[in-house]
């Protein structure tokens, strides 16, 4: 049972390239997230999927987009990387939005 | 949302008990509060989560007092292995719980 699978684990970009943060799971969860974490700070939510098929802002969505393809698949999309975009991305789910949150082990992107 | 307030950091030594205290002074009548715990380039792991009195799960117990405007997280004889930063969270539901800047636990031999 893998959990919350993250690919790439690391990735360099230069400002302007796209890039797409894959996210899946396979514990049959509803809901999923993606937090974005800087050095020596908590994680921040980005984008938040309920249930497949939906998707809602977190608090610092601007320069991001999302898709839930699917029940186990939730993807965040790097249109235009800036510098300020730098940090270590998390991907989470739960059973639903009331119960605990299972992470991966995060993307580590650099943009320069 | 409710703001939480907690320790920076806290050093124990190894087969002490550790009590980590949160403040959350505008905490909601509906929200819960979530202690999750992150180990150096890992996501977080949840540990305990309760509303009101006292919780205790097979790693730690959470005490909180009737008002509800703190609470303490307590890890009973602690190892090398839980040094880590500890999270306190507060929120309805997980789309509006903030992971504050946590409290460093380091664990001496």
């Amino acid at each position: 049972n893998a959990g919350v699978t993250q690919t790439p684990k690391f990735q360099v970009l230069k400002t302007g390239q796209s890039m797409t943060l894959q996210c899946a799971q396979d514990m049959n969860h509803n809901s999923m997230y993606w937090y974005r974490q800087d050095p020596g700070m908590g994680l921040r939510l980005i984008y938040y999927s309920a249930s497949e098929g939906t998707t809602d802002k977190g608090e610092v969505p601007n320069g991001y987009n999302v898709s839930r393809l699917n029940k186990r698949e939730f993807s965040l999309r790097l249109e235009s990387a800036a510098p300020s975009q730098t940090s270590v991305y998390f991907c989470a789910s739960s059973p639903d939005s009331y119960t605990e949150a299972f992470f991966g082990q995060g993307t580590r992107l650099t943009v320069v | 949302l409710a703001k939480t307030t907690q320790p920076i950091s806290m050093d124990s030594y190894e087969g002490q008990e550790v009590n980590i205290t949160c403040s959350h002074n505008n905490i909601a009548t509906n929200d819960y509060i979530t202690w999750y715990q992150q180990f150096p380039s890992q996501g977080p792991r949840f540990i305990i989560q309760g509303y009101k009195t006292k919780v205790t799960n097979e790693v730690a117990s959470l005490f909180i007092p009737a008002d509800r405007k703190s609470s303490t997280l307590s890890l009973p004889r602690v190892s090398l292995s839980d040094t880590a930063v500890y999270y306190c969270l507060v929120g309805f539901n997980n789309n509006d719980m903030r992971f504050g800047a946590g409290t460093r636990l380091t664990v001496k031999p």
